[in-house]
């Protein structure tokens, strides 16, 4: 079966730009969470998504969200973009919450200029 | 809270040795589940092996095992048999199942690289 897809792969945006990432989980997972991962904080957790409700989030300031729709697909939008941003992140689902493991996907790599 | 640490950030082993990666952990949880996941230089994680809070055993995926310590809180991965295809950065992971919500807490990963 398909696995966790993330588009796009490499993203450029320019300083006070926003960006959209898109996030298609595993067919019958209806839990995606996000996940920043920078050289220097390494992999932080940004929120959670469970049946179009975000259940979970991380220390991340406002201009960070995201949205999950019925198909358990989610987005997640970064507004007024700061160098800072540059990372890779990632989504990772998984069927339901509770003790189930988690996919990821490839990630996208936001570099902001 | 919780807190992974892996205080190893490079580590190297020679093709077909075995290879070990510490991770201790800290969390008042009293039901957690740990992780191991390899991250390449692709970017992707792939999910190597679990290992539950109350599991009596230690967990095996083929080459994979985790030395379970609950006493020591520490859940380190062997590797056995390494191939040069398991050069990559390996991360521990947990997750809280009471109270701690759907997330992963990550350690700051181990630089594996495998020589001939």
């Amino acid at each position: 079966k398909a696995g966790v897809t993330q588009t796009p792969r490499y993203l450029i945006k320019t300083r006070g730009q926003q960006v959209t990432l898109s996030c298609s989980p595993i067919s019958g997972h209806r839990s995606v969470s996000w996940y920043q991962q920078t050289p220097g904080q390494g992999l932080q957790f940004l929120f959670e998504y469970f049946s179009e409700t975000q259940r979970n989030k991380g220390n991340f300031p406002g201009r960070f969200s995201g949205r999950q729709f019925s198909n358990s697909r989610s987005e997640m939008n970064v507004s007024t973009l700061e160098l800072g941003d540059s990372a890779l992140y990632l989504c990772a689902s998984s069927p339901r919450q509770g003790r189930d493991g988690y996919t990821f996907g490839s990630g996208t790599r936001l570099t902001v200029v | 809270a919780q807190k992974i640490t892996q205080t190893q950030p490079g580590m190297f082993v020679q093709e077909k040795e075995a290879v070990t990666l510490d991770c201790t952990y800290d969390t008042s949880d009293p039901s957690y589940g740990l992780f191991w996941y390899k991250q390449p230089s692709s970017g992707e994680m792939i999910f190597l092996i679990y290992q539950g809070s109350y599991d009596q055993q230690n967990a095996t995926e083929g080459r994979y095992s985790l030395n379970f310590q609950k006493a020591r809180k520490s859940a380190n991965l062997v590797i056995s048999a390494s191939q040069l295809g398991d050069s990559a950065m390996y991360f521990c992971a947990m997750r809280g199942f009471t109270g701690g919500g759907n997330k992963l807490t990550f350690g700051t990963g181990t630089q594996l690289k495998v020589e001939l």
